[in-house]
């Protein structure tokens, strides 16, 4: 069974530019949620998608949004990127009340 | 509030020895989930064990083993006879039963660096 996929593996952007990151969960799980781990802050968490819908939010600013897609993938899209947001963004996914499971990442680096 | 606190920031050993990894929580909840993850430099997130705040169990997989205390809001990790691979960053981990605490609330992490 294939784990969660995460897209790209590596993003380099500019400040004030938008990237989107996005994320294929296990088959069958519905749930998607969204964590950021930088340098110095742990992991946060971000966002929950549960059946198309956004399910709760962490204290992050609206710049960070997200959707689910009918498939149950998800994007994640960060607008006005800030130096900032430079961290390592994972995926998990999750079927009914069983664990997370994370995905490999993506790495956003803000120039 | 939820929180949870590993505080010891990085431990090094050398291999065969036993190391036990900290964890203390805090929630108002009555019922909640407790885990450990693993991150190696990879950088992705290994689920290690999943434990339901009524279950105070210990349990034991191989050469890991972890111990809930619900007296002290302690869920330790330990361990046996480490090995290199074990090398890694362990998170322990907070959650709740649904709705808005359904999302996992991590410690700081501890990085475990076996010597050969």
């Amino acid at each position: 069974e294939a784990g969660v996929t995460q897209s790209p593996t590596h993003l380099i952007k500019t400040r004030g530019q938008q990237a989107t990151l996005r994320c294929s969960p296990i088959s069958g799980h519905t749930s998607v949620y969204w964590y950021q781990q930088a340098l110095g802050l742990g992991l946060q968490f971000l966002l929950w998608y549960d059946e198309g819908e956004e399910r709760n939010r962490g204290n992050f600013p609206p710049r960070f949004s997200g959707r689910q897609f009918p498939n149950y993938s998800s994007e994640l899209n960060v607008n006005a990127l800030e130096l900032e947001d430079s961290a390592l963004y994972l995926c998990a996914s999750r079927k009914g009340g069983e664990e997370q499971f994370f995905g490999p990442g993506t790495r956003l680096t803000v120039l | 509030a939820q929180k949870v606190t590993q505080a010891q920031t990085e431990i090094s050993v050398v291999e065969k020895e036993d190391v036990t990894l900290d964890c203390v929580y805090e929630t108002r909840d009555t019922t909640y989930y407790l885990f450990w993850y693993k991150q190696p430099p990879s950088g992705e997130l290994v689920f290690l064990i999943r434990r339901n705040s009524f279950d105070e169990q210990n349990e034991i997989s191989g050469r890991y083993s972890w111990n809930f205390q619900k007296s002290t809001s302690s869920f330790n990790f330990t361990i046996t006879a480490s090995q290199v691979v074990d090398s890694a960053v362990y998170f322990c981990a907070l959650g709740g039963y649904g709705g808005a605490t359904n999302k996992l609330i991590f410690g700081t992490g501890t990085l475990l660096a076996v010597q050969p």
